[in-house]
């Protein structure tokens, strides 16, 4: 298994309050990737990192912020937390990231729920 | 814009029956396609992938043929286990393009002895 963990596992929080997940890898992996899933939905990209410091939105990057300073970690936040934003989170990592077939492999998830 | 569309679920089948779980999808140029499979409680792990036309994907008895023509990678095993029970998701990436999945919106399967 890819050596890919998240934290936390599950949080409540209340609206309005600023929220950080943490995506954190062993695999020296360049490209890492967030992603929320909600029913009927499927997985959406929140936003993707590249390489450290590099950075880019996704589909539903709005209210969400990203910071990758180290390679194994990229850090997803919340700056005020709406119940829209109750999803589960998944964070993903690629090694070579837009070759043809590149594998992602997938974190456990974090369940967050905003009340 | 690129998309996945998959059959509704859930898909609710007996052991050792056939399963069959539909997706086409939307895209310019020549995506590469993937099968991943959600466990319980789990994330995402892929299950099987093809990354040009008439490429056929294959794992744990999974099944999937990349047709062009039809724009359409099902996913299909010839007799289902309890232990396969999971969602399913069909997805699609564009080489060049840092990897992005573009993910259809899953499928349920449950397996009942």
């Amino acid at each position: 298994d890819a050596g890919i963990t998240q934290s936390p596992r599950h949080k409540v929080t209340e609206t309005g309050t600023p929220v950080t997940l943490r995506c954190h890898q062993t695999e020296n992996h360049r490209y890492m990737y967030w992603y929320r899933q909600d029913p009927g939905h499927g997985l959406r990209l929140i936003h993707y990192s590249y390489g450290v410091k590099d950075t880019d939105k996704g589909e539903v990057s709005d209210g969400y912020s990203v910071s990758r300073s180290k390679t194994e970690d990229f850090l997803l936040t919340l700056e005020s937390a709406t119940s829209s934003q109750t999803s589960v989170y998944f964070c993903a990592i690629s090694g070579t990231g837009g070759q043809e077939g590149d594998e992602q492999f997938f974190g456990p998830g974090t369940r967050l729920t905003v009340l | 814009g690129d998309s996945v569309t998959q059959m509704e679920g859930p898909v609710t089948l007996s052991e050792e029956a056939f399963l069959t779980i539909n997706c086409t999808y939307t895209a310019t140029g020549y995506p590469s396609l993937f099968w991943y499979v959600q466990y319980p409680g789990e994330g995402l792990q892929l299950l099987l992938k093809a990354t040009k036309a008439d490429d056929k994907g294959s794992n744990k008895g999974f099944e999937a043929t990349y047709r062009k023509e039809t724009t359409s990678f099902h996913l299909e095993k010839g007799s289902v286990q309890v232990s396969d029970s999971a969602v399913y998701f069909c997805a699609l990436s564009k080489m060049g393009n840092t990897g992005k999945l573009i993910f259809g919106q899953g499928t349920t399967l449950q397996v009942k002895p």
